[in-house]
C-alpha cells in the first residue's frame, strides 16, 4: 500500500497564477484533510471531507477551494495564488477505527513568487 | 478555546542522552492525545495514542505519559540516536468532533 500521495511535491507559481495539488489514498478511509504548515505555527487545517461527497471549512480556508472527487482522492486549489500562501501543504486520511489517527502524505512545497 | 501548547520549542542534545518533552492541553471534552514524529521535509507519523484511562504507554525508547486531572502529556526518550532529531507534535482529539487540535511542535536535534 501507498499510503498517502501527494503531487506534485515541489511548485513554484507567480501571483495570480492558478494551481491545483492533489492527493490519493488508498487505505479506504472516510475521512480526509488538507493542512498546511509554515514555520513556528504549526499544521492548520484548510479543509476537510469527513465522507465522500461532504466538505467544511477548517481554520484558514480563504483563497482555497477543494473536491472530494470520490473516496480515494482529494484536491486543493488555489484560484489566484498569493506570497501568503507559501507554505508546505499536508494531506491526510483517517477513519474512526484507530481513534481518528491521521495518516499524513509526504508534502508539496509551494512558494509563490 | 481548544489549545495545546508544547515546550520546549527547540531541544539540542548529546546521542546517548535522555530528554523529556511536554504538552499541555485545555481541549475539552478530551477523546484521545497523539504524539506524531516528523522528519525534516516528510510528513508527520504517529508515535502512539494516549486516551483517557492511560497514564503510561512506551513505544520501544519512546515512553509517553498522560495525566487528565492536569490536562498534560509528556514524551520521554531513552537514550537517544541521531535518528531521533525530527520535531514531534503533541495532537489532542477532542470528542465527537473531525478536527483534531495540533501543538506547534518541539525541534530536537541529536548531536553526535
Amino acid at each position: 500500500n501507498a499510503g498517502v500521495t501527494q503531487t506534485p511535491k515541489f511548485q513554484v507559481l507567480k501571483t495570480g497564477q492558478s494551481m491545483t495539488l492533489q492527493c490519493a489514498q488508498d487505505m479506504n478511509h472516510n475521512s480526509m484533510y488538507w493542512y498546511r504548515q509554515d514555520p513556528g505555527m504549526g499544521l492548520r487545517l484548510i479543509y476537510y471531507s469527513a465522507s465522500e461527497g461532504t466538505t467544511d471549512k477548517g481554520e484558514v480556508p480563504n483563497g482555497y477551494n477543494v473536491s472530494r472527487l470520490n473516496k480515494r482522492e482529494f484536491s486543493l486549489r488555489l484560484e489566484s495564488a498569493a506570497p501568503s500562501q507559501t507554505s508546505v501543504y499536508f494531506c491526510a486520511s483517517s477513519d474512526l477505527e484507530g481513534g481518528r489517527e491521521q495518516f499524513f502524505g509526504p508534502g508539496t512545497r509551494l512558494t509563490v513568487l | 478555546k481548544n489549545q495545546v501548547e508544547q515546550s520546549p520549542q527547540s531541544l539540542i542534545i548529546l546521542e546517548g542522552k535522555n530528554c523529556t518533552l511536554q504538552c499541555n492541553y485545555t481541549v475539552s471534552p478530551f477523546s484521545n492525545l497523539r504524539w506524531y514524529k516528523q522528519d525534516t521535509g516528510r510528513g508527520p507519523v504517529s508515535l502512539t495514542i494516549m486516551t483517557f484511562s492511560e497514564n503510561t504507554k512506551s513505544n520501544g525508547r519512546y515512553t509517553a505519559t498522560l495525566d487528565a486531572d492536569t490536562k498534560q502529556s509528556s514524551l520521554h526518550i531513552t537514550a537517544s540516536q541521531l535518528s531521533d532529531s525530527a520535531s514531534y507534535i503533541c495532537v489532542v482529539s477532542q470528542q465527537g468532533a473531525q478536527k483534531l487540535v495540533f501543538g506547534q511542535g518541539t525541534r530536537l536535534t541529536i548531536n553526535p
